[in-house]
């Protein structure tokens, strides 16, 4: 099965500094490819996505970027703000679409100090 | 943005009963539903997908007669916990899929089984 790795566990930043977290993923059948973001004792929330057939999508701050071949991606966070600590996840998707059925990864834990 | 409610928030109970946790999808109908369990600093695992009116499809290692899952309508999956023991405390997160492929996740239950 699907199997996602995330890289660093923990990352801190200084406010202003761009932060970077990479995956992999292990099937080359996944297809979408979601952050979310997790504050203490709430839910994850979706804050960027990409699918296969992109290499790269931007929303003002952030970025993710794909490489296919290699069946990485990462999160791009620039000039970052205190209120983007949190964890991060990435996680994958096999299927037409977006499943739901996502294989995350073990989180990273993002500290922007000010 | 669509949103999806789990009940109860938080929930605590002695070892050997039995805990029920609610997720709807407010203001969307949702064929297909997900639980996860996320232990302290973990990543989210999931557990079950919810398929209204079918029986639920376990990941490898969940127990079917532990964890009860129940979709009788397009808006609602239950999910309980029987027998509750005290690991099975965590942190239950649902996601549903609207027919867009859109997936929205609740903001999670904290089961605490004393």
């Amino acid at each position: 099965g699907e199997n996602v790795e995330q890289h660093p566990s923990t990352l801190s930043v200084q406010e202003g500094d761009s932060a970077v977290i990479k995956c992999t993923y292990s099937d080359s059948a996944s297809n979408y490819f979601p952050w979310y973001k997790q504050e203490l004792g709430k839910g994850p929330q979706l804050i960027i996505d990409i699918r296969s057939n992109v290499g790269e999508k931007k929303d003002q701050r952030i970025a993710v970027t794909l490489n296919k071949t290699a069946k990485h991606f990462s999160l791009h966070i620039t000039e970052t703000q205190p209120e983007d600590s949190a964890v991060y996840f990435c996680a994958a998707s096999r299927g037409s679409g977006n499943t739901g059925k996502l294989i995350f990864g073990q989180g990273t834990t993002l500290q922007v100090k000010p | 943005g669509a949103v999806v409610s789990q009940h109860p928030s938080r929930v605590i109970c002695k070892s050997g009963t039995s805990v029920k946790i609610e997720c709807r999808s407010l203001d969307f109908q949702a064929t297909t539903m997900f639980w996860y369990r996320q232990f302290p600093k973990q990543s989210l695992m999931l557990m079950a997908t919810s398929n209204e009116g079918s029986k639920a499809t376990y990941e490898q290692g969940v127990e079917k007669d532990k964890f009860l899952i129940n979709h009788a309508s397009l808006t609602l999956s239950t999910l309980t916990v029987t027998s509750a023991h005290p690991e099975d405390s965590s942190f239950y997160i649902c996601s549903a899929l609207e027919n867009t492929g859109e997936l929205f996740f609740g903001e999670g239950s904290r089961l605490t089984v004393l």
